[in-house]
C-alpha cells in the first residue's frame, strides 16, 4: 500500500533562503490539498488542485507560497524568502475526489516539518 | 462559514466508551461532517462520515440528530492507543468550500 508521500520530512533554512517541498498523492487520486499546522492547532488550509488545475488558494497564503500539480500527479510546494513565522508542519493530502468537498475522505502524509532559523 | 466546536480535551480510561461532541450551527444543507485522528508527528487519519442519523464502522460510530447542528462521534472501549487529538471537520459549501479544522480535542486515555 503506498499512501500518499511527502519530502523532504524535516527541513532546516536559514530565513530569507527558498524551499521547495514535493507531495506523492495516491495513485489515481484527483484532488490534492496542502495544509500547514502549528504546534496546538488544527490544519490550515492553503491550496488544492483538481487535478492539475489549482483551484481555490487560501487568503492566507501569501505570495511568497506557490504549489504546482503540472501534470496532475505529484504537487511541489515552495516558500520564497522563507520567515521565521513559516515555521510549521506542511501537510499534504489526496483524494478521490469524485464529489463534492464536503463528502471527500482525505488521505494525509506524514508531513514535512520547517524550521526557520 | 460552517465553523465547528469541541471540548479542548477530555480524559477517560482503558476500556471506556468516549463520546466527543462537536457543534456545528451553521451547517449547510449538503454539508457532510467527517472526524480525523491525528497522533503526534503524523497527518490526520480519517475515521468516518455521515450526514444524518447513526453511521457505524469498525471503529467508530456517528450519531447526527436530525437538526444536525451537532454531531457526536463514539469510540467504543478505548484503550491506550487511541490517545490523540480528534477533529470534526464540515466544510462550508455555502461559502466556497471552506475547508476549516477547528483546533481539535485532545483525549487521554489512561490506565
Amino acid at each position: 500500500d503506498t499512501g500518499v508521500s511527502q519530502n523532504p520530512r524535516h527541513k532546516i533554512t536559514k530565513r530569507g533562503q527558498n524551499v521547495t517541498f514535493r507531495c506523492d498523492p495516491i495513485s489515481e487520486h484527483n484532488r490534492l490539498y496542502w495544509y500547514r499546522q502549528t504546534l496546538g492547532q488544527g490544519p490550515e488550509f492553503l491550496t488544492y488542485f483538481q487535478n492539475e488545475a489549482q483551484l481555490e488558494k487560501s487568503r492566507l497564503l501569501s505570495d511568497r507560497f506557490s504549489a504546482e500539480r503540472p501534470k496532475g500527479s505529484f504537487s511541489t510546494l515552495e516558500i520564497q524568502r522563507t520567515e521565521q513565522g513559516d515555521s510549521a508542519m506542511y501537510l499534504c493530502a489526496s483524494s478521490l475526489g469524485g464529489g463534492g468537498l464536503s463528502t471527500d475522505t482525505q488521505y494525509f502524509g506524514p508531513g514535512t516539518r520547517l524550521t526557520v532559523l | 462559514l460552517a465553523k465547528t466546536t469541541q471540548p479542548i480535551s477530555m480524559d477517560s480510561y482503558e476500556g471506556q466508551e468516549v463520546n466527543i461532541t462537536c457543534s456545528h450551527n451553521n451547517i449547510a444543507t449538503n454539508d457532510y461532517i467527517t472526524w480525523y485522528q491525528q497522533f503526534p508527528s503524523q497527518g490526520p487519519r480519517f475515521i468516518i462520515q455521515g450526514y444524518k442519523t447513526k453511521v457505524t464502522n469498525e471503529v467508530a460510530s456517528l450519531f447526527i440528530p436530525a437538526d444536525r447542528k451537532s454531531s457526536t462521534l463514539s469510540l467504543p472501549r478505548v484503550s491506550l492507543s487511541d490517545t490523540a487529538v480528534y477533529y470534526c471537520l464540515v466544510v462550508g459549501s455555502e461559502y466556497g468550500n471552506k475547508l476549516v479544522f477547528g483546533a481539535g480535542t485532545i483525549l487521554r486515555v489512561k490506565s
